[in-house]
């Protein structure tokens, strides 16, 4: 079975400073990986995704993600952060095979600080 | 216009009521899901449905039921609504890679 593990519920970082946020998977098969944003009384929105290929990740707002078999991982990072990119983030994994079904990680809260 | 609605947005209700939540898709997906999300515990699947004919439990099905009345309609239906099934409920799609789009959310209080 897949399970997605997110370190740190709660993360705060300075404005301009770099951001990174923690995702670790367990999986049998090879993974779809994916980041989404859930911004205050908003649903979830893509951020990006990882599926075959480059295993860096570029995705909108200057967000990236780089898929680390060896680790099992898929840390999602931003070199600056700015305000607006306060909201919670959501680590998600799924198998190819079979039912397409995301298992989330249980999000990380990101504060930007002034 | 959304491609994921939800209706209604909140929705506060009492111990024993049915509820139903209503999720309309216009992105022409035959995969759709229903999912709730309580803080701290992330998004846990309730039921998902890949086509008109096919409906399956998620983790935590029990309490609820579902109806898929037609390939952009699933609908959640709360029978005997309890205090824990406070929670805000999502409404997702996919495509055929597996990518996921979420409604605005459904935020359900149960008194």
């Amino acid at each position: 079975a897949q399970s997605v593990t997110q370190l740190g519920s709660h993360v705060s970082v300075s404005e301009g400073a770099l951001v990174l946020l923690r995702c670790n998977y367990s999986s049998s098969v090879p993974p779809y990986l994916f980041w989404y944003v859930q911004y205050p009384n908003q649903g979830l929105q893509l951020l990006l995704k990882y599926t075959t290929g480059a295993t860096l990740v570029k995705g909108i707002n200057g967000f990236e993600a780089e898929f680390k078999k060896s680790e099992t991982s898929f840390h999602l990072t931003k070199p600056s952060a700015h305000m607006s990119d306060a909201a919670e983030y959501f680590c998600a994994v799924s198998i190819i095979q079979g039912a397409q079904k995301l298992v989330f990680g249980q999000g990380t809260r990101l504060t930007i600080n002034p | 216009d959304a491609d994921v609605t939800q209706t209604p947005r909140n929705r506060i209700t009492k111990t024993g009521k049915r509820i139903m939540l209503e999720c309309s898709q216009t992105k022409g997906h035959d995969r759709m899901y229903w999912y709730r999300q309580d803080p701290g515990l992330g998004l846990q699947l309730i039921y998902y449905s890949f086509d008109v004919k096919d409906i399956n439990k998620g983790e935590i099905s029990d309490g609820y039921s579902v109806s898929r009345q037609a390939q952009a309609k699933f609908s959640l239906s709360l029978e005997s609504a309890i205090p824990n099934q406070t929670a805000l409920y999502f409404c997702a799609t996919s495509d055929f890679r597996g990518t996921q789009y979420f409604g605005p959310g459904t935020r359900l209080t149960v008194l």
